[in-house]
């Protein structure tokens, strides 16, 4: 069974570039038929798509963010990245990586999520 | 203001059932069955309870059940337990350039 994990530093300072990594465990990122994804829930608030990657390197992202984001998978390929860039308090947010399924089209495995505050 | 709609909140009694509403459009929603509903608990992550518009992932109970009429999916939820007191979010893949939509989530609150 495949499980997510994300790390990385809780609090980024304001126009700094947010990172956090994604460790894939019980699975590897090279098993066609799923996008490794990043998706963000401010405050209180719903959840947001940032983007994904397929194993092959491609990556779609979503157009709100994409000229700040970029997502890349390790040589390891049981590790995927994320990148904001340009920071702002707007970015504070909970980080989550999930397993989108194409086939079933949904996020069936979902890491714990990580609370990334921007200080200014 | 999320690209899918859903109502803010909705409530029952133990044993009832509900509706839970996700309006969209014929991008996302009317043209395509990629149509998913997640669960998420205070302080905890989603998880996937329908995909395909109707179908549960094993191990999550017959008592979800999805559909979808034109651009618009639903989420009921029978038989109410204490336990599924959460958020509930909808999703669609969509073929605009934000390839995937969420709802901005329903709190259900069971009296």
């Amino acid at each position: 069974q495949v499980q997510l994990h994300e790390s990385g530093p809780g609090l980024v300072e304001a126009s700094q570039t947010l990172s956090l990594t994604c460790t894939v465990s019980g699975g590897s990122i090279s098993s066609g038929g799923y996008y490794w994804s990043w998706i963000r829930q401010h405050p209180g608030k719903g959840l947001e798509w940032i983007g994904y990657i397929y194993y092959s390197g491609s990556t779609y992202y979503n157009p709100s963010l994409k000229s700040l984001v970029t997502i890349s998978v390790a040589m390891s390929k049981t590790q995927f990245s994320l990148k904001l860039s340009s920071v702002t308090a707007a970015d504070t947010a909970v980080y989550y990586c999930a397993r989108y399924a194409m086939v079933q089209g949904s996020f069936d495995t979902w890491g714990q999520g990580t609370l990334v505050t921007v200080s200014s | 203001q999320s690209a899918l709609t859903q109502p803010a909140s909705v409530s029952g009694s133990p044993g009832q059932s509900i509706t839970i509403s996700c309006t969209g459009s014929s991008t996302d929603i009317g043209g395509y069955d990629y149509v998913s509903w997640y669960q998420q608990h205070p302080g905890k992550a989603p998880t996937l309870i329908i995909y395909d518009v109707t179908d549960r992932p094993s191990g999550v109970s017959n008592r979800f059940s999805g559909s979808k009429s034109g651009n618009t999916a639903s989420l009921t939820i029978s038989g109410l337990q204490a336990e599924d007191e959460a958020d509930y979010y909808c999703s669609s893949y969509s073929n605009s350039n934000t390839l995937l939509l969420f709802g901005g989530g329903t709190k259900l609150t069971v009296l």
